[in-house]
């Protein structure tokens, strides 16, 4: 069964606007990682956020952490339309990495 | 290869018939990841290898599902008496050691259908 849950499921958005999806996870951690997923495609992986990481950044990607609430957000800024895909959170746990149910994500042009 | 290769990209299978689904993860990385991701859902850990060392297996739904990573590098997951069920997006990845908090590199997938 998946570990995480991410919120919304799906998000729609026009062009310019940011983007703010969150995760939820339900053990303890060393690090947590975000995913974008393309319709038929496979995984890229977007950052990593250490479990002593508050906040980090990566280009237009905002995450935060925070595991007193045992949860973690992204945010993309000025959205393209080309950010359209899924995205999930993941988390490592003993040997393996457990995903959440994605949000989906549509930027409209 | 630069990336986690996986073959083939579709499959189409009778039910009843067996499939061997190919991962050629990134040069060196040590962990190997199988997962099964269902239509709208997020992947599901299936095996884990550490080198030819199979660690992990208990996301095997039923002991139809067999994997192997013989020498450490290549993997194959075999399915036997293929069910409807079993139609999903099959991805491996690799990583190095995750104790180094390190991510983990995803194939395309291979998109199995069971007619």
């Amino acid at each position: 069964s998946q570990q995480g849950e991410e919120d919304p499921q799906a998000l729609s958005i026009q062009e310019g606007e940011n983007a703010t999806m969150n995760c939820s996870y339900k053990t303890s951690i060393n690090n947590l990682q975000w995913y974008r997923q393309n319709s038929g495609r496979g995984l890229v992986h977007l950052i990593l956020i250490r479990s002593n990481e508050r906040e980090k950044h990566s280009g237009r990607l905002r995450v935060t952490l925070d595991t007193s609430k045992k949860s973690s957000s992204l945010l993309i800024t000025a959205s393209r339309a080309a950010d359209t895909a899924s995205y999930f959170c993941a988390t490592f746990t003993g040997n393996q990495f457990y995903f959440g149910t994605g949000t989906s994500l549509t930027v409209i042009p | 290869g630069a990336g986690v290769s996986q073959s083939p990209r579709y499959k189409v299978a009778k039910r009843g018939q067996d499939v061997a689904l190919r991962c050629d993860p990134i040069s060196g990385h040590v962990s190997l990841f199988w997962y099964q991701q269902a239509l709208g859902q997020g992947p599901e850990f299936l095996t884990y290898f550490q080198n030819e060392a199979q660690l992990d297996k208990s996301g095997l739904p039923s002991d139809r599902f067999f994997a192997e990573r013989p020498e450490g590098s290549v993997s194959t997951l075999k399915i036997q008496r293929t069910q409807q069920e079993d139609s999903a997006v099959y991805l491996c990845a690799s990583s190095l050691p995750q104790g180094m908090n390190t991510e983990a590199f995803f194939g395309q997938g291979t998109r199995l259908t069971v007619v």
